[in-house]
This record gives C-alpha cells, structure tokens and sequence, in this order.
C-alpha cells in the first residue's frame, strides 16, 4: 500500500518562496508519475506539473517560471519549489502518484498542504 | 491550452436514480486522454475513469465513462448515498492537463 506524507511550510509572506515535500513510503518510485496539483479555497482543480519516471518534467506554462519540481529516488521523496509567491498562490497543495500495472490505474494523493500567502 | 466545459453545473437527484455528467473539450482530446475525478468536501479527489472508459482500481462498476474526441461522458448507473459529490474532468493529452470546473451532484 503506498502512502504519502506532504510536509512544508502553510503561511507565506508574499515574494516568498513555497517549499513542499512529499514523502511516498511503499511501491516502487521509480515507475510512478508524480504530479502536484492545487486548489484555490472553494475553487477547482489546477495542474502545476509532473515528473516522468524517464527523467523529465513538465510545468503549467501559467506557473512555468516560478515552479520547479524535482524527485529524490534514494530518498523517495517528491518537491515543489515556487518563487515569489502572491496571494493567488494561496491553495490547497496536493502530491499525487499514478501507478500504471496489470490491474489498471491507480491513485494515491497527499493529505494536501493548505499554503495561505498573506503580508 | 485545452479548455474544458463541464455540465450541468449543478445535478440534483435522488438515490437509486441514473446520473449523466458531460464535459466538453475545446479541441480534441488526444488518445482519449480524459479522466474523472470524485472529490467530497474536505478530502482529496479520487480518480475514477481514464482514458475515457477505463475504470481506476477499486472504483464499483455503476460509475461508466464514455466519448471521444471532444466529447464525454461520466455515467453513475445508479446512484449511492455516498456518491452526492463534485466531479471533475481532466484531460491529460497535451501539456497543460488541465481540469474542468466542476460539476456538483446533488441530492434531490
């Protein structure tokens, strides 16, 4: 059963930077795609971008120059970076896994960060 | 950018009842690279259905998807108690993957 664990800071001043990590125990990392994915409070879904399990990373272009995403293998551990930060940031942040095998598809989501910008 | 439409906004029924969501897509959606999701207040989505048909692992079989191209659909069959929720769709065929607006299914 994979499990993840979202950790980082939830109250940011604006400019900040927001700092997520998303720690995924059980299965094997190395064949999952990761993505993080946000929501606005009372809002909808908005995709922030991906990590492939061949290496590369695909970004909203709306976030592009703000966001990085990366993957720790040895650790097992997702991260989302995003700079200068502003109140239209504020959000609930979600890691989510997608698993591929014999049965089907399968999902697995963080608890979800509540990340609130405010001076 | 893909832009999807979901309707109705809002569905009410009752338990027991057949529910029928669209979500309509600017453009065609490549491979049928269209998922549902089912997301209850307070709580993360869970998918349901990719590539437009195919149900996620775990998901029961009254929950049907359907369409192509620009056109799809999430059927419930018969709906439970505690599938009253918010249904998204998302299309993951070209970057940015993005999401409908939502539709809120209701009890009648």
């Amino acid at each position: 059963q994979v499990q993840l664990q979202q950790w980082g800071a939830g109250l940011l001043k604006p400019s900040e930077t927001l700092s997520l990590t998303c720690d995924v125990y059980g299965g094997s990392f190395s064949t999952y795609f990761c993505h993080w994915i946000r929501q606005p409070p009372g809002k909808g879904l908005e995709w922030i971008g991906d990590f492939t399990h061949s290496g590369i990373t695909n970004y909203n272009p709306s976030l592009k120059s703000r966001v990085t995403i990366s993957v720790n293998m040895s650790k097992k551990q997702l991260s989302l970076k995003m700079s200068s930060v502003t109140a239209a940031d504020t959000a609930v942040y979600y890691c989510v896994i997608y698993n591929l095998d014999t049965v089907g598809m399968t999902d697995y989501w963080g608890q979800g960060t509540l990340v609130t910008v405010s001076s | 950018e893909i832009v999807l439409t979901q309707s109705p906004g809002t569905l009410s029924l009752s338990p027991g009842e057949r529910a029928t969501l669209s979500c309509r897509a600017s453009q065609s959606v490549s491979s049928s690279s269209l998922a549902w999701y089912q997301q209850k207040p307070g709580q993360a989505p869970r998918l349901l259905i990719y590539i437009a048909s195919s149900r996620a692992t775990g998901i029961p079989d009254r929950f049907s998807g359907s369409g192509s191209g620009t056109d799809f659909t999430l059927t419930i069959s018969r709906l439970e108690p505690e599938d009253f929720a918010v249904y998204y769709c998302q299309q993951y065929g070209s970057s940015p993957y993005t999401f409908g607006q939502g539709t809120k299914l209701e009890i009648k």
